[in-house]
């Protein structure tokens, strides 16, 4: 089975804080994708990777940055933290383009 | 803008078979259906896809329209466990992106 692992469940911050969510995959998936969740509005795509140094923004990146060093591991940056930022981050892989998105059970992000 | 409309929510007995419904009436010939749910406090959890065939799998069977202007997700023998949000989108052929609207909640009871 797929196994998609993001590295807190929940998490704290205070605004202006950087911070790094970081999640691995382990089935050699070349697609890498970040979402975040939020009541009324449904999953809406931050970034997402195709291949390692490689990103593409989605519909939300504002405020956000993305890094891909290596094929297994896709890691989200927020800059400078706002309380806007509160949400349910997710973290999901694919093998290509149309095949089926594995998530995580994701980082529930608070900022105070 | 949503392309695909699901009742809000659906009650289903244990044991009976959730037909769960979409409408994706503007979809396009490249572009696939997708069934996801999402039990609470996890992320989602992929079930089924098709492009214009039925398809079956050791979770779900999903049934799509001749039109392909809609589809049914079957999940044949409900169990207290499949409570949960059901999510149906539909995906270009190429896609990355992955929309998701509000979805079905299905509640099976006992």
């Amino acid at each position: 089975d797929v196994k998609v692992t993001q590295s807190s469940r929940y998490l704290v911050k205070r605004t202006g804080e950087k911070v790094f969510l970081e999640c691995v995959q382990d089935m050699d998936h070349e697609n890498m994708f970040w979402y975040r969740q939020d009541p009324g509005l449904g999953l809406r795509l931050i970034y997402f990777s195709y291949d390692v140094k490689m990103k593409e923004k989605g519909d939300i990146p504002e405020g956000y940055s993305v890094s891909r060093e290596k094929k297994e591991r896709f890691s989200l940056i927020l800059e400078s933290a706002s309380t806007n930022q509160t949400s349910m981050y997710l973290c999901a892989s694919s093998f290509r383009g149309n095949q089926p998105q594995h998530f995580g059970d994701g980082t529930r992000l608070s900022i105070l | 803008d949503a392309k695909t409309t699901q009742p809000p929510s659906m009650d289903c007995a244990e044991g009976r078979a959730a037909n769960l419904p979409c409408n994706h009436s503007t979809i396009s010939g490249n572009e696939y259906v997708y069934w996801y749910r999402q039990i609470h406090s996890q992320g989602p959890q992929y079930i089924i896809h098709g492009l214009k065939n039925n398809e079956t799998n050791e979770m779900a069977s999903l049934i799509i329209t001749e039109d392909r202007k809609s589809s049914t997700l079957i999940l044949p023998h409900a169990t207290l466990r499949d409570t949960a949000v059901y999510y149906c989108i539909v995906v270009y052929f190429y896609g990355q992106n992955f929309v998701f609207g509000p979805g079905t909640r299905l509640s099976v009871l006992p």
